[in-house]
């Protein structure tokens, strides 16, 4: 069946440091891949998301591009600040008509000053 | 406008009670669905509603576990003879235009089950 697997965590980084954070998919269709994060309290975001090979999402200055040779899409910032201090997850859908989410087990990110 | 609400945000029972947990979704959202997320692991789909039908609840993990949504738009997660392995943090989302790839799902912050 379909999966995601994320590297796992937690990931410290002093601020302003290059952020990756792997992800790798295995599906049986063509998949739309999504990033979604969780701040302390908060209930999931999206992040960004990519529907065809070679598209690049990004927001709030991450950025993640659709690798279908490598059935990747690894999360990365150039400059990571202690407010993007979260747990990420990585996901995808082939749901035909509406998004049936397969996560990844979520990588926490902690940013200290 | 107010986002995906669930009630209660925590829930603590005894194990083989029966418990309802409640999701109102954005108002005008059509597609509604609930995600259970053990600790330590990523939400697992449980059912898909567009409108008031279950189009999807191949994810509900055995016959103790029921959703309803009737009239298309508060939905209930019903979990009958609760056992200890249904602790978990259930999550409610919703999007607008049928669910399709193109929009958003926008996520509840998830109602706290303890089994005891």
């Amino acid at each position: 069946g379909d999966s995601v697997t994320q590297m796992e965590g937690p990931v410290t980084l002093s601020e302003e440091a290059f952020l990756t954070i792997n992800c790798t998919y295995t599906a049986t269709g063509y998949p739309s891949l999504f990033w979604y994060v969780q701040y302390p309290g908060e209930g999931l975001q999206l992040l960004l998301k990519a529907t065809k090979a070679d598209d690049k999402g990004s927001n709030k200055g991450f950025e993640a591009t659709y690798r279908k040779e490598t059935t990747s899409f690894h999360l990365e910032k150039g400059s990571v600040q202690v407010s993007d201090s979260a747990v990420y997850f990585c996901a995808l859908s082939t749901g035909t008509g509406f998004q049936k989410l397969v996560f990844g087990t979520g990588t926490r990110l902690l940013v200290s000053p | 406008g107010a986002g995906v609400s669930q009630t209660p945000s925590n829930k603590v029972t005894e194990k083989g009670k029966y418990v309802e947990l409640r999701c109102d979704p954005i108002s005008g959202h059509t597609a509604l669905y609930w995600y259970r997320q053990s600790l330590g692991q990523g939400p697992e789909f449980l059912i898909y509603f567009q409108g008031t039908g279950a189009a999807d609840d191949s994810g509900l993990p055995n016959d103790r576990f029921f959703a309803v949504r009737p009239e298309g738009s508060v939905s209930t997660l019903k979990i009958q003879r609760t056992e200890r392995g249904d602790s978990a943090v259930y999550l409610c989302a919703s999007s607008s235009q049928g669910g399709f790839m193109n929009t958003e799902a926008f996520f509840g912050q998830g109602t706290r089950l303890t089994v005891v």
